[in-house]
């Protein structure tokens, strides 16, 4: 099966520093990829959805400045978390569908970010 | 916002036992997936069923979908220790992957 890679897996950062967290699909090329954040024990809240080659569309009450959305290729998307606050802790997931129309997601193993 | 609602929130069961998931949903969907989490880790796709669908098999997972009721289940039979996990069900509105997810339910299959 398709697979997504996502790296770092885990990151502890200090307050006021930026994380970039990537995304990218092995082997196939994504044209869609989306960015999950997961609270303890919660459902996946989806924060965005990235297009190759355009911006992003964030989700009501994601702050755009605050996560930043990059898909350059066919094959990677990032998410930068900047200036980090501890209540930006969380579990982060994306994911790509093969096609537009490809109803099936894949996911990468996600990132668990803790801001000191 | 979310759109599924899964119970029970948790579940605890024997090996060998089967294990019945729901979902319920709010809006129209153009299908809805079933998806396991193991701890700390990313999802794996289970099982898609089609709003023209009312029944689905995979191995020892089976899920139905009742349209009217808005409702889904996810049945595990035979279940093993491995089975461990949360299982989420997500609702796609449109078929284009746009997907929101219940609230998962936590099952624990005890050896």
């Amino acid at each position: 099966g398709a697979v997504v890679s996502q790296h770092p897996s885990r990151v502890i950062c200090k307050s006021g520093t930026s994380v970039k967290i990537e995304c990218r699909s092995l082997d196939f090329q994504a044209t869609t990829m989306f960015w999950y954040r997961q609270f303890p024990k919660q459902s996946l809240m989806l924060m965005a959805t990235s297009n190759e080659g355009s911006k992003a569309t964030y989700e009501q009450g994601v702050e755009k400045d605050k996560f930043l959305i990059n898909h350059a290729s066919l094959t990677l998307s990032t998410l930068t978390v900047t200036s980090a606050h501890p209540e930006d802790s969380s579990f982060y997931i994306c994911s790509a569908s093969w096609q537009l129309t490809n109803e099936k997601l894949f996911f990468g193993s996600g990132t668990q970010l803790s801001v000191l | 916002s979310q759109q599924g609602e899964e119970d029970p929130q948790a579940l605890s069961i024997q090996e060998g036992e089967n294990a019945t998931m729901n979902c319920s949903y709010k809006t129209s969907i153009n299908n809805l997936q079933w998806y396991r989490q193991n701890s700390g880790r990313g999802l794996v796709h289970l099982i898609l069923i089609r709003s023209n669908e009312r029944e689905k098999h995979s191995g020892r997972l089976r899920v139905t979908l009742d349209t009217s009721k808005k409702s889904s289940s996810l049945l595990i039979t035979a279940s093993r220790a491995a089975d461990t996990a949360s299982y989420f069900c997500a609702t796609d509105p449109s078929g284009y992957s746009t997907l929101t997810f219940g609230k998962g339910t936590m099952l624990l299959v005890s050896p």
